[in-house]
């Protein structure tokens, strides 16, 4: 059972290009939460999907970034008209249940130029 | 106030020693996780836990639900386990997903 992919592992934009990151869950799970970590700081919770719906977006700035979870395929984190600020490691994780053990993937590292 | 609190922030140990990093939390949760989080950036769930104790080899998380304290305990610790231990506990939200992560505990151990 693969673990948790993410694609690509390193990503470069200039500013205002945009990004695309893509997070498959571990089979079987349907649960995805995205998490950022900017440089020499902690963890951070973004969003929290189920297949095709986002059930908390709490964390997630307004303005440029979305997410999905469709039916078929990876969830994807979008961030629009990127800027400096955006570097960060982006990581999903997956579980197969609400409360239930998280499985990180590798991680994003977005560096915008 | 962060919610979730840990200590130390660094730690430097000598091969073989007894690790204990702390993790205190302001909210009410159910679970509460610790993580590893690898010099490369890898991240790597060690336990998720909501009483009691859990042990996997070497490493033992303990929870006091009451005090809303855990405690990750690393014995006979070795220089592979350098790394930052992360503990984070789903914030008081309905659906306890938006996770809160301390600040993590940089492990360093030396042969």
């Amino acid at each position: 059972n693969a673990g948790v992919m993410q694609n690509p592992r390193h990503l470069v934009r200039r500013r205002g290009q945009e990004a695309r990151l893509r997070c498959s869950p571990m089979k079987g799970h349907s649960h995805v939460y995205w998490y950022r970590q900017l440089p020499e700081e902690g963890l951070k919770f973004m969003v929290y999907l189920q297949k095709e719906n986002i059930i908390d977006e709490s964390g997630m700035p307004k303005e440029r970034f979305s997410a999905e979870f469709p039916k078929e395929g990876p969830s994807i984190l979008r961030i629009q008209q990127v800027v400096r600020g955006d570097s960060a490691a982006y990581f999903c994780a997956s579980s197969p249940r609400l409360l239930d053990t998280q499985y990180f993937g590798p991680g994003t590292r977005l560096t915008v130029l | 106030k962060n919610e979730v609190e840990q200590s130390p922030q660094n730690l430097t140990a000598q091969e073989g020693e007894f690790i204990t990093i702390n993790c205190s939390y302001s909210v009410g949760i159910s679970a509460l996780h610790w993580l590893q989080q690898h010099p490369g950036g890898g991240i790597v769930s060690l336990f998720m836990l909501s009483s009691g104790k859990k042990k996997h080899g070497r490493l033992i998380a303990t929870i006091n639900i009451q005090e809303k304290h855990s405690s990750l305990h690393i014995t006979a610790s070795h220089p592979r386990d350098s790394a930052v231990y992360i503990c984070a506990a789903p914030g008081a939200r309905d659906n306890n997903n938006d996770m809160r992560f301390g600040a993590g505990t940089r492990l360093t151990v030396k042969p």
